[in-house]
């Protein structure tokens, strides 16, 4: 069975710290991995990787993957109270006919 | 404006009472997926549907009814049978299965 796993479940920080957050997984045949951002209601997506240790970008937030490892990270700079969420990972099965998300990570960032 | 619409955002419910949730996109996309969440426990796969007139169950299917006639549309029904059905509810769709998923908006159904 597809298993994904974050860490840590929950993180409160400082404006202006920077996070890390963590996905590893377990899936037959891998094929991506998946981030999203929850805030109020539906989550939102960010990045999608497929390849292992190319960085995708966006702002301030980062993401990479290392398929030799099984884990994803997804890094945020100068944290702001607008990035308080829970981010979500997600992997597509075997046959790439549905998701597995992990639990998530709760973000809250302090003033 | 292209998306998916979840209806209605906020429900309320008997317990023993069958209800339905509406979801509809009109993103011309071929898959379409069923989502609970509750706190802690991130989102699991109730139903998906990779084309119109054929679904299968995902993780947690018991208790639950979908119906895809159309390709916009991707009803859920929450039956009498779900022993624990208060939770949020979140329909997706793809392109294709396999694909970037995107979210509606969520709709929260409390059964008391």
């Amino acid at each position: 069975e597809d298993k994904v796993v974050q860490s840590p479940l929950s993180l409160v920080v400082h404006e202006g710290d920077t996070v890390t957050l963590n996905c590893s997984y377990e899936v037959t045949n891998f094929r991506s991995l998946l981030w999203y951002k929850q805030e109020k209601k539906a989550p939102t997506f960010l990045f999608m990787l497929t390849s292992s240790g190319i960085e995708k970008k966006s702002g301030r937030l980062s993401s990479i993957l290392d398929k030799k490892e099984l884990f994803s990270i997804l890094n945020i700079t100068a944290t702001q109270t607008g990035d308080s969420a829970v981010y979500l990972c997600a992997v597509p099965n075997f046959g790439n006919e549905k998701l597995t998300f992990g639990t998530g990570t709760r973000l809250t960032i302090i003033p | 404006d292209g998306g998916i619409t979840q209806s209605p955002k906020y429900l309320f419910r008997k317990e023993g009472q069958n209800v339905t949730l509406s979801c509809e996109q009109n993103l011309n996309h071929d898959a379409m997926y069923w989502y609970r969440q509750d706190p802690g426990q991130g989102l699991r796969l109730i139903y998906y549907s990779q084309i119109v007139n054929d679904f299968q169950k995902g993780d947690i299917a018991e208790g639950y009814s979908v119906s895809r006639e159309k390709k916009e549309s991707f009803p859920l029904t929450v039956t009498s049978a779900q022993k624990n059905p208060t939770a949020f509810y979140l329909c997706a769709s793809s392109i294709f299965s396999g694909n970037t998923i995107y979210f509606g908006e969520g709709s929260w159904l409390t059964v008391v």
